[in-house]
């Protein structure tokens, strides 16, 4: 069964300070790759997607996200944080040709003024 | 704001009930999605429809049923509440019936008591 990993569950960085949160699925076929983010109290927002193309994904927001399929990764990044980055990030994985996205657990992130 | 509305906003209840919940898609979407979010289980997909058809079914449990109707709006109906139905409930729409990308609505969150 496909599935997604985030490896760090809490995450807490001072602003300025630089972001990778780490993704990782299982699926050996073609792979449809999401990050959303979801602010305290407000539902997931769409961050950036990959379909297929420049496996260097920019989003929203000063966030990009690189594929590498040898991997099986996703990690997000952002070279600057800022306390507004406070919110819960989420991988997904769209399973197969269904519309099933697959979740990871979500990485919470802190960010210090 | 995505343009998926869902109602109600909040919605508390005792066991053994019957809710049903709303989902308005973006205009121009086909697809609905139902995730539900809790603490222990995460984001986990429900069931999706398309065009007033059931595409793609999930960790929906046979207490929990849904509908898409003619003009696209979707209900989830929940029957003999548990307390651990206790979650958030996300509609997602999308313009496709899979490989889409889904946008979020703003969630219904239950409380069984």
């Amino acid at each position: 069964a496909q599935s997604v990993s985030q490896h760090n569950h809490h995450v807490i960085l001072s602003e300025a300070a630089s972001l990778e949160l780490g993704c990782n699925y299982s699926y050996g076929g073609t792979v449809n790759l999401f990050w959303y983010v979801q602010y305290p109290g407000q539902h997931l927002q769409l961050l950036l997607k990959y379909f297929s193309g420049d496996p260097l994904v920019k989003g929203i927001k000063g966030f990009e996200a690189e594929f590498i399929k040898s991997k099986f990764s996703f990690n997000l990044r952002k070279p600057s944080v800022q306390w507004s980055d406070t919110a819960e990030y989420f991988c997904a994985v769209l399973s197969g040709n269904t519309g099933k996205l697959i979740f990871g657990q979500g990485t919470t992130l802190q960010v210090k003024p | 704001d995505s343009g998926v509305t869902q109602t109600p906003k909040h919605l508390i209840t005792a066991t053994g009930q019957r809710v049903t919940l709303r989902c308005s898609p973006r205009s121009g979407d086909l697809s609905v999605y139902w995730y539900q979010q809790s603490l222990d289980q995460g984001l986990q997909f429900l069931i999706q429809y398309y065009n007033g058809e059931e595409r793609a079914k999930g960790n929906i449990l046979e207490r929990f049923s849904a509908q898409q109707f003619p003009d696209l709006h979707s209900e989830l109906n929940l029957s003999s509440l548990e307390l651990g139905d206790s979650a958030l409930y996300f509609c997602a729409s999308g313009r496709a019936s899979g490989t889409d990308t889904q946008y979020f609505g703003p969630g219904t969150r239950l409380t069984v008591l």
